[in-house]
Order: C-alpha cells, then structure tokens, then sequence
C-alpha cells in the first residue's frame, strides 16, 4: 500500500501571506493526486485532482504542482475564508489514502 | 444539483452491527462509483470503501476487511455500509462520496461528500 506523509502538520500565517503545503508518497503515483479542503464541523471540499487540476469554482489562488512522488499545494494570497485543514490523497492504485492534514492557522 | 444524504447513524455496543446508508440525487448514480470515508473525532480522514459504478468489484481498507460490507441499490439510488465486529476504533463520523470519474475501475478522487452520520461504537 502506498503512504502519504503530509507536512507541516500545521502552519500560521496571516492574511495575504503564501502558503505552501507538501505530500510525498511512498512510491511514484504519477499525479494521481487530490487536495481537499475541510473546514470544523463539515464535510471536506475537492480543490484540485490530477495534482494541478482545478475544480472548476476553485479560486485561482489555489494551485497544485508536483510529479513522481513529490507534490505541493501552493495558496498565493491567504484569504480569511482559507483558514481551515488541507488534506493531500492519492488514487493511483486501490487502496487510495490520505496525508494526515495540514491545520492552516490565523498568526 | 448533486445530494448526498447519509443515514443510520448511532450509538452500538462493541461486537455489534449497523447498517448505514447513503441517498443520492442529482447525477446519474449508476454511471459513477461510490465510497465511505470516515472521521474519527478530532483525527484526519481515512477511505473506508468502494465499489463500483456497476457492482462489479469492491475495495476495502485494511482496518474493516472482513468486517464491512459496501453495497449499492442503483435502480433505487442508495449506497450502503453494513458494519459489523464494530470495536471501539470505528467510532467516526461516516461520509459517503462521490467517485470524480464516470465508469471508473479503480478509486479515483471524491468531488461530492455528504454532510456524514456519526457512528459510536460504546458499551
């Protein structure tokens, strides 16, 4: 099975700075890649697949690169409504599995 | 619009059972696999199961194989999680998701969540 180790854990940061959240896999998964964003008490929303797709709706400021086993999710400008935890998962083979979140906090 | 409405939700003793569900409405449920991703309070997520748009095959994590069983009424639009052995670490918030890709074989990304049904696993 394939490990996503997910970091920081968690990071402050204020409004407008840039952010920028890593995943490595245990072995290459080819950009097969996903970023949710969760915010307390709802369910996690779909950023990005294909390691740098947009869903369409998703900000621009939201932006994903990477390749082999390496992937980052870049925020360019914090806005107040990005403060929550980003999770990484891939899908390149069954089972897929999460990274362990990243907690965006206010500094 | 696409809804996903979980079901079921509970307080069970350890070594019971429970059966969950999940409505769907606003997409074309048989063209598309289904999942169950769970929470465990104040942890991260974890992908409990899939299967396929068409029955066909299914996939299950480590931590429930054996244990779980994912199943899906498509003429009705409603997937399922029986749950069974439930021990005290299955005590999580449950949410069905939407595969992103149509007629997939494999688990692909989830673009579509429900709101989660809390299962508690408690003597």
């Amino acid at each position: 099975d394939i490990q996503m180790t997910q970091l920081p854990s968690s990071l402050s940061a204020s409004v407008g700075d840039r952010v920028t959240i890593t995943c490595r896999a245990s072995q290459g998964i080819t950009n097969s890649l996903a970023w949710y964003q969760q915010k307390p008490g709802k369910a996690p929303k779909l950023l990005l697949y294909g390691a740098s797709r947009l869903l369409s709706g998703v900000p621009s400021r939201f932006s994903g690169s990477g390749s082999g086993t390496h992937y980052t999710l870049t925020i360019s400008s914090l806005h107040p409504e990005d403060f929550a935890t980003y999770y990484c998962q891939h899908y390149y083979s069954a089972p897929p599995a999460f990274g362990q979140g990243t907690k965006v906090e206010i500094k | 619009q696409v809804q996903l409405v979980e079901s079921g939700g509970g307080v069970v003793q350890p070594g019971g059972s429970l059966r969950v569900a999940c409505a769907a409405s606003g997409f074309t449920f048989s063209n598309y696999g289904m999942h169950w991703v769970r929470q465990a309070p104040g942890k991260g997520l974890e992908w409990v199961a899939f299967i396929r748009y068409d029955e066909s095959n299914d996939y299950y994590a480590d931590s429930v194989k054996g244990r779980f069983t994912i199943s899906r009424d498509n003429s009705k639009n409603i997937l399922y999680l029986q749950m069974s052995g439930l021990r005290a670490e299955d005590t999580a918030v449950y949410y069905c998701a939407k595969d992103r890709g149509a007629e997939l074989l494999l688990p692909g990304s989830f673009d579509y969540w429900g709101q989660g049904t809390l299962v508690t696993v408690s003597s």
